[in-house]
């Protein structure tokens, strides 16, 4: 079965600093990995995808995130973090073939201090 | 493009009560998916719809149902509402391939008391 695991619940980190949210994914085929970010009271906002193409794979606002398959990972980086990136961030691997769903992370929640 | 809009976008009902959610995709998507998010059970699939008919459901007991429209809207029904039933409801479409990007909308927040 697919699944995603988010290590970490929470992460704080000062302003302009990196930032790591790790995910580890588990697929009986070769996945698609989403990470996606929410802000309050908003809806899913996708930051980049991996769909078995390079596995460096840039997204919006300066994330990205490297698929690792020797670790079934798919951390999220940033070199610097913004206040505006404070939010939860969520890890997601595709469904099985034909299933068309998404299979979430409990999710990361960041915290940034000033 | 417009984005994928919910309707409304926050909602108040009592337990035993039924609720209609609505949901429009973005322009050409035909695939449209509901998720249940809440503290404890984080975001969960319920149903995809694509053409007007289901090609997949979650884990959610029969209360909770949906359907699509020719025009790709969406609407789901939960009926007889219990306390549990307390979430964000999120909606997503996409153009209705397997692994494509999925676009979501605000959500509506529905509170049972």
């Amino acid at each position: 079965a697919q699944s995603v695991t988010q290590l970490d619940s929470h992460v704080s980190v000062s302003e302009g600093t990196p930032v790591l949210l790790r995910c580890n994914y588990s697929s009986s085929y070769s996945p698609s990995l989403f990470w996606y970010v929410q802000h309050p009271n908003k809806g899913l906002q996708l930051l980049l995808k991996y769909t078995s193409a390079a596995t460096l794979v840039k997204g919006i606002n300066g994330f990205e995130a490297e698929f690792k398959k020797s670790e079934t990972s798919f951390h999220l980086t940033k070199p610097s973090a913004h206040m505006s990136d404070a939010a939860e961030y969520f890890c997601v691997v595709s469904g099985p073939s034909g299933t068309y769903k998404y299979i979430f992370g409990t999710g990361t929640r960041l915290k940034v201090l000033a | 493009k417009a984005g994928v809009t919910q309707t409304p976008r926050y909602l108040i009902k009592t337990r035993g009560q039924q609720v209609t959610l609505s949901c429009s995709p973005i322009s050409g998507h035909r695939s449209v998916s509901w998720y249940q998010q809440t503290p404890g059970q984080g975001l969960q699939f319920l149903f995809e719809y694509f053409s007007e008919t289901q090609r997949n459901k979650g884990n959610f007991p029969g209360r909770f149902s949906g359907r699509q429209f020719s025009n790709s809207r969406s609407e789901m029904n939960v009926s007889t509402l219990e306390l549990g039933d307390s979430a964000l409801y999120l909606c997503a479409s996409s153009p209705g391939q397997p692994v494509e990007t999925q676009y979501f909308g605000p959500g509506t927040r529905l509170l049972v008391l």
